[in-house]
C-alpha cells in the first residue's frame, strides 16, 4: 500500500544534540512538507520541497534543516539552535500541478531530556 | 495573509445526534479545502477534499459544504458514534497559480461523542 512512513515514532534528544527525523513516501508525490504541532496550536509549516534538490523555508524554519536528495525522502534535522524542540512533528506529501489533497504520516514525537 | 478559524474549539454531543463543525477563512481565493481527522498522538487522516468549484462532497455519514464567497465550510456528521471522537481540522489551499500547494490549517475542533 502506498503511504508515508515517519520514523521513529518517539525520539528523545539531549540538550545540544542534533537529531534527524525520517520521512519516506512511496506515493510518487512531488511535494513534501514538514509541520510542527504544539498543544492548543495549529500546524505550523517548517520546510517544504516541491521538487528534488530544492526546498523552501516555511513559517518557523529557524533551528531546522532539511534535504531532498531523492523524491521519496525528506529528512528533517532538528539542530541545537532550536531552543524549544519538544513537539509533535508531521510529514506530508502532495502532487504538484494537480487538485489532489495532502497525505500525512503518523508523526514523530520529539522530547528534550 | 490567509487565516482559518474553527469554532468551537471543543464540542461534546450524545451518541446518535447529528452535528455540524464549522470552518471559516478570510481569503476567499482558495483552490480547495480539505477536512482531516486526528486521533490523539496520531497523524492526520484525510476525510473529504472539496474543490473551489464544488458546493459539497459526501463520504458515508460525512458531508462537507463550501461557500467560497462567504469564506465558510461546514462538516456535517450524521448519526454520531463514539468512534467519531477526535480532533477535526480544516485546511485551505491558496488559489494562486499551480505550484503553490501550501495549506493553511485551522486549530481544530475537539469532538467528544458521549455514549
Amino acid at each position: 500500500d502506498g503511504g508515508i512512513t515517519q520514523s521513529p515514532k518517539y525520539l528523545f534528544r539531549k540538550e545540544g544534540q542534533n537529531v534527524t527525523l525520517s520521512c519516506e513516501q512511496n506515493l510518487n508525490h512531488d511535494a513534501m512538507y514538514w509541520y510542527r504541532q504544539d498543544p492548543g496550536q495549529g500546524l505550523r509549516l517548517i520546510y517544504y520541497s516541491q521538487i528534488v534538490n530544492d526546498f523552501q523555508k516555511g513559517d518557523i524554519a529557524e533551528g531546522y534543516s532539511v534535504s531532498r536528495e531523492k523524491k521519496e525522502s525528506f529528512p528533517l534535522t532538528v539542530t541545537s539552535a532550536q531552543k524549544n524542540p519538544t513537539a509533535f512533528y508531521l510529514c506530508a506529501s502532495s502532487m504538484t500541478l494537480t487538485n489532489y489533497g495532502y497525505t500525512f504520516g503518523s508523526g514523530t514525537r520529539l522530547t528534550v531530556v | 495573509k490567509q487565516e482559518v478559524t474553527q469554532i468551537p474549539a471543543a464540542l461534546s454531543v450524545p451518541e446518535g445526534e447529528n452535528l455540524v463543525l464549522n470552518c471559516s477563512f478570510t481569503d476567499s481565493a482558495i483552490y480547495n479545502l480539505q477536512w482531516f481527522r486526528q486521533d490523539p498522538g496520531k497523524g492526520l487522516t484525510s476525510l473529504l477534499l472539496i474543490q473551489s468549484s464544488q458546493r459539497e462532497q459526501t463520504s458515508g455519514r460525512l458531508n462537507a459544504s463550501l461557500d467560497k464567497s462567504s469564506g465558510r465550510s461546514t462538516l456535517y456528521i450524521a448519526a454520531s458514534q463514539p468512534g467519531d471522537s477526535a480532533t477535526y481540522l480544516c485546511a485551505v489551499r491558496p488559489g494562486s497559480n499551480f505550484g503553490n500547494e501550501k495549506l493553511t490549517f485551522g486549530t481544530g475542533t475537539r469532538l467528544t461523542i458521549i455514549p
